[in-house]
């Protein structure tokens, strides 16, 4: 079974602190992607990443970057966390036209 | 660009009835499509997917879903529905792989 890790469940931030999501795929997956999660809003696509080092914009890229070293590796990062980046963030895997999913981190800024 | 409508927000049906979740997509060039479920505090499962043939595709815990081009829908039926289908349901649509858009999803509720 392909799995993707989050390293963290529940998190919990100061306003203006710099905070790492980290996500590792096992299944040696082209493409990663990193989605936030609000209510009535669905899944809203921050970043993704076809290869190592390489990444694309997603539709709400601000206040967000990414690090891709490896190639299992994909982490999201937010430069100076703001009470609106409030949410829940899920980190996907695809190889091919499937998407994988983790757990999902929910991150609250205090 | 490609789009997912999920027009309904929240299905409430009563144990054992049938449930329809209904999802239309836009987009100029052929998808993909796809079903994805989320239990509460959990990432999204796999529920079922059409990447080409026959349009009637089965999926896991009994889900089925209806590929019509015409429509352009992928409509998501169950016969008969468990408390245990109490969850989050996304509809998907990917044109090569590596982009998915997501609806907004439809939130199932089971009455006992």
């Amino acid at each position: 079974d392909v799995k993707v890790t989050q390293s963290s469940r529940y998190l919990v931030k100061r306003t203006g602190e710099k905070v790492f999501l980290e996500c590792v795929q096992d299944m040696d997956h082209e493409n990663m992607f990193w989605y936030r999660q609000d209510p009535g809003l669905g899944l809203r696509l921050i970043y993704f990443s076809y290869d190592v080092k390489m990444k694309e914009k997603g539709d709400i890229p601000e206040g967000y970057s990414v690090s891709r070293e490896k190639k299992e590796r994909f982490s999201l990062i937010l430069e100076s966390a703001s009470t609106n980046q409030t949410s829940m963030y899920l980190c996907a895997s695809s190889l091919g036209y499937v998407a994988f999913f983790g757990q999902g981190t929910r991150l609250t800024v205090v | 660009a490609q789009s997912v409508t999920q027009l309904d927000s929240q299905v409430p049906v009563f144990e054992e009835a049938p449930v329809e979740l209904r999802c239309n997509y836009s987009s100029s060039v052929s998808v993909y499509l796809f079903w994805y479920v989320q239990y509460p505090n959990q990432g999204l499962q796999l529920l079922l997917k059409y990447l080409s043939g026959s349009t009637l595709v089965k999926g896991i815990n009994g889900f089925e879903a209806e590929f019509n081009k015409s429509q352009t829908s992928f409509h998501l039926r169950k016969p008969s529905v468990h408390i245990s289908d109490t969850a989050e349901y996304f509809c998907a649509v990917s044109a090569l792989g590596n982009q998915f858009y997501f609806g907004t999803g439809t939130s199932l509720t089971v009455i006992p």
